[in-house]
């Protein structure tokens, strides 16, 4: 499978500041690309997703940039709050073919209050 | 709640012990998949079941074996494990053709 890198490994942002997580691929089958939440002891959440045929979408305070020519995605979390704190996993996935998504290997973010 | 449940929680077996883990989703969805999360790794899919056929097995151990006898229910059957098996297992589900996955809360396994 083609691989998604993601960056930072792990984020330290102040209550009130933006979080900004990054993404890359190379496969550009891809045509959905989500983004989950995953606090301690808890399975990943859905969170927003993005396709290509737009270059953003926000759902309140999470804002998904998409850069279609660079290949590249990004999460922003806008006011970042203590309760953000939580590792973050974006993905993609064909949806034409394989519905089997690729993950980027997380970040971990932590919202100082 | 994400509609995904994994039973049990929490799970402690010795490498000899033969156990099961269940996963049932009440959202619908006619696939089905099992991953393994470990510390300082990425999500590991295992299997992945469309309308209840196997269409995905990333070159898991055999000591893992999984069924899905229905579009609702999917199990992961354990035996003769090792402890680098102790992990987070998830499972998750999702439309065939739709949009993202709805992970369980995991079943915490440790191997001892």
């Amino acid at each position: 499978q083609q691989q998604v890198k993601q960056s930072p490994q792990s984020l330290i942002v102040q209550k009130g500041g933006i979080s900004i997580i990054n993404c890359a691929y190379e496969n550009t089958a891809f045509d959905y690309f989500p983004w989950y939440q995953q606090f301690p002891g808890k399975g990943p959440a859905l969170l927003i997703a993005i396709r290509p045929d737009v270059s953003e979408k926000k759902e309140g305070r999470f804002t998904i940039s998409f850069n279609k020519s660079a290949k590249q995605f990004s999460l922003h979390i806008m006011d970042s709050q203590p309760g953000d704190s939580a590792t973050y996993f974006c993905a993609a996935r064909v949806s034409g073919g394989s519905y089997i998504p690729t993950f980027g290997r997380g970040t971990s973010l932590i919202v100082h209050p | 709640e994400t509609g995904v449940t994994q039973t049990p929680r929490h799970l402690v077996m010795g490498m000899t012990n033969k156990k099961s883990l269940k996963c049932e989703q009440h959202l619908g969805h006619n696939a089905m998949y099992w991953y393994k999360q470990s510390a300082k790794k990425p999500l590991e899919l295992m299997f992945v079941y469309s309308l209840e056929e196997r269409v995905e097995n990333n070159s898991v151990p055999s000591r893992f074996s999984p069924e899905c006898p229905n579009s609702s229910h999917l199990f992961l059957h354990l035996h003769t494990l090792q402890p680098e098996d102790s992990a987070l297992y998830l499972c998750a589900s999702s439309q065939e053709w739709g949009s993202g996955q709805y992970f369980g809360p995991g079943t915490r396994l440790t191997v001892t």
